[in-house]
């Protein structure tokens, strides 16, 4: 069966501190990766998305990069976390599918503080 | 550009009574949408989509959703809440080439004995 993985599910980071964020995906090859952010009041945003290995788009310039080592696995990470980095973090994985619609698995998410 | 309006940030309802949330989209295509549901500290669970065939869409849980072109409107309805129901409520739509999901900022689901 199709899951995801996503850890740790709390982290508590002083400011300037590094961050990495990991999400592994099993039961599917090749999926598009994605990791969204929800800040405290505020929406869902997508952050980056990876069609492949290697391959990272950035939706939103910020204090966040994102890799992706293997085909299923996508790392969120930090050099300096910023008080304004804390949020609710969210990996996902979708399969396109003609004429869109492709179904999205979520992960259970990491609530990041940082202090 | 695809995008998503959540008309109401909070919905307050007495446990029994129905529900309803609201949601608008632009699309410059066929969309296809979603709602989600967001319980405290958890991760996002696919309440029911809207893929392009039946516009009454019935989802999980007793929910359901129905498309309509003409209004650009995809609201989440439920005849009766429970408490269990309370948590926050998302609605998407698909955007982007690359199948990219595109949230509403939510609306929060308050449910009374």
């Amino acid at each position: 069966s199709q899951t995801i993985h996503q850890w740790p599910a709390t982290l508590v980071q002083p400011v300037g501190s590094p961050l990495s964020l990991e999400c592994t995906v099993e039961g599917t090859s090749n999926p598009n990766l994605y990791w969204y952010r929800q800040a405290a009041g505020r929406g869902l945003q997508l952050l980056f998305y990876s069609v492949g290995i290697g391959q990272i788009s950035s939706e939103v310039p910020q204090n966040l990069s994102a890799s992706r080592p293997q085909d299923r696995q996508f790392i969120l990470s930090s050099k300096k976390l910023l008080l304004s980095d804390s949020g609710f973090y969210l990996c996902a994985w979708s399969v396109l599918q003609a004429g869109g619609g492709g179904g999205y698995t979520f992960g259970s998410g990491t609530r990041l503080t940082v202090v | 550009a695809q995008s998503v309006t959540q008309l109401d940030s909070h919905v307050s309802v007495s446990e029994g009574t129905p529900v309803l949330l609201r949601c608008n989209y632009s699309s410059s295509y066929s969309p296809s949408l979603f709602w989600y549901v967001q319980h405290p500290n958890k991760g996002l669970q696919l309440l029911l989509k809207y893929t392009s065939a039946a516009t009454l869409v019935k989802g999980i849980n007793g929910f359901e959703a129905e498309f309509k072109k003409s209004e650009t409107s995809f609201h989440l309805t439920k005849p009766s809440a429970h408490m269990s129901d309370a948590a926050e409520y998302f609605c998407v739509v698909t955007g982007g080439s690359q199948g990219n999901l595109i949230f509403g900022k939510g609306t929060k689901l308050s449910v009374k004995p």
